[in-house]
């Protein structure tokens, strides 16, 4: 039984791009989060989708943006990058409130 | 802000118990205390997670104090490859979007 999975692993980026990250969640899962964590510290919380819609989101602004598809993927959409967006980008599948597992990370850097 | 307070920092000896502590003074009735670890640069993984009763499975053990404000994780015999950042949690038994990651605790496990 294949975990969460997240694609790429790794991302090079320069200030101004877009980036799109991708993230398959457990099989049985319908509920995807996703989180930002920066070098030295804890994940912070992005959003949470579920039945493709956004359920929760974090203190992050409008420029990270996401979507989830009929079959429970998830994508994380983050617009006009700068530097302070270099961070790992953690995704998370549950079933509904049930706990939460996580992929291995998308490590993204800005340049 | 997270809602727990953990060491910063411990160390410990492989082969023996490896005894992590979080302070949780202002947690509700409604709210469990969940352990994830985080083994460098990879995603956290969960461990455990307990509502008031104690709590064994393959990984480690939970000891949750009588009032709640407290709990210990317990790993009874440390390994090398136990040496990681672990992070207390507190969340909402009804859902799980309000999770909220301090800096954790950096146990180094010692030949």
């Amino acid at each position: 039984d294949a975990g969460v999975t997240q694609s790429p692993t790794h991302l090079i980026k320069t200030r101004g791009q877009q980036v799109t990250l991708r993230c398959s969640p457990k099989s049985g899962h319908d509920t995807v989060s996703w989180y930002q964590q920066a070098l030295g510290q804890g994940p912070q919380f992005i959003f949470q989708y579920y039945e493709e819609e956004e359920r929760q989101r974090g203190n992050f602004p409008d420029r990270f943006s996401g979507h989830q598809f009929p079959n429970y993927s998830s994508e994380l959409n983050v617009n006009a990058l700068w530097l302070g967006d270099s961070a790992l980008y953690l995704c998370a599948s549950s079933f509904g409130p049930e706990t939460q597992y996580f992929g291995p990370g998308t490590r993204l850097l800005v340049l | 802000d997270a809602k727990t307070t953990q060491p910063t920092s411990m160390d410990c000896a492989e082969g023996r118990a490896a005894n992590l502590p979080c302070n949780h003074s202002t947690i509700s009735g409604n709210e469990y205390v969940y352990w994830y670890r985080q083994i460098h640069s990879q995603g956290p993984q969960y461990i455990i997670h307990g509502l008031k009763n104690n709590e064994t499975n393959e990984m480690a053990s939970l000891i949750i104090t009588e009032d709640r404000k407290s709990s210990t994780l317990i790993l009874p015999h440390a390994t090398l490859r136990d040496t990681a950042v672990y992070y207390c949690i507190v969340r909402a038994s009804y859902n799980n979007n309000d999770m909220r990651f301090g800096a954790g605790t950096r146990l180094t496990v010692k030949p």
